[in-house]
């Protein structure tokens, strides 16, 4: 059993240029996520879907897109790299319930220079 | 608005002692769930344990166990006999229903042999 996959585990990326970060799930669960956890704030959500075909805004958006086509898969796009998304990210998903509890991905470190 | 506070950044326990680690947080809402997850170096987010805020009872799993202070909005983990393996950044987190987790900015837990 994976749970939930994150590529790549780890980039550095020049300014300017455009990332996707790709996390798939295989436990046919509902809802996933999408946070970044930088040193000294913890964990700060950037975008989410309940089910696929819908996404929501987090609490930082900007600078962000993400898609769910499927129950599988949600991508994360940053269209412009900037350096200050230099982060840790990670996805994680619950089975969609508004109590579940949210199984997180390994994460993926990106550098932005 | 909530947040979630973890007022100590670093604790220190020796091996097979206990330790406690604070969270509190403020809400307006009535029906919520917190949550502790652990962060080890590896990176990787783990749920530690799980509480729903309409139970009295504090939560258990194994070695660790909750004081939760519903009145106070108060939330603290005390992990007994302390492990090597217990190393790790502790995050306290409160989920509203319907909504993402809110994170506190995490307890960095160090264990002496």
């Amino acid at each position: 059993i994976a749970g939930i996959t994150q590529a790549p585990t780890s980039q550095i990326l020049a300014a300017g240029r455009r990332m996707t970060l790709r996390c798939t799930q295989d436990m046919r669960h509902n809802a996933m996520y999408w946070y970044r956890q930088d040193l000294g704030l913890g964990l700060r959500l950037i975008h989410y879907s309940n089910t696929a075909g819908t996404t929501g805004k987090g609490e930082v958006p900007d600078g962000y897109s993400v898609s769910r086509a499927n129950t599988d898969d949600f991508p994360l796009t940053l269209a412009s790299a900037v350096p200050s998304q230099t982060s840790v990210y990670f996805c994680a998903s619950s089975a969609g319930g508004a109590a579940d509890t949210q199984y997180f991905g390994p994460g993926t470190r990106l550098t932005v220079l | 608005a909530q947040t979630v506070t973890q007022s100590q950044p670093e604790m220190s326990v020796q091996e097979a002692e206990t330790v406690t680690l604070s969270c509190t947080y403020d809400t307006s809402e009535s029906d919520y769930y917190l949550f502790w997850y652990k962060q080890p170096p590896s990176r990787q987010m783990i749920l530690v344990i799980r509480q729903e805020a309409y139970k009295q009872q504090n939560a258990t799993e194994n070695r660790f166990s909750v004081n939760f202070q519903k009145a106070a909005k108060s939330f603290s983990l005390k992990i007994s006999d302390s492990q090597l393996g217990d190393a790790a950044m502790y995050f306290c987190a409160c989920l509203l229903a319907g909504y993402a987790l809110n994170f506190g900015k995490g307890t960095s837990l160090l264990v002496t042999p």
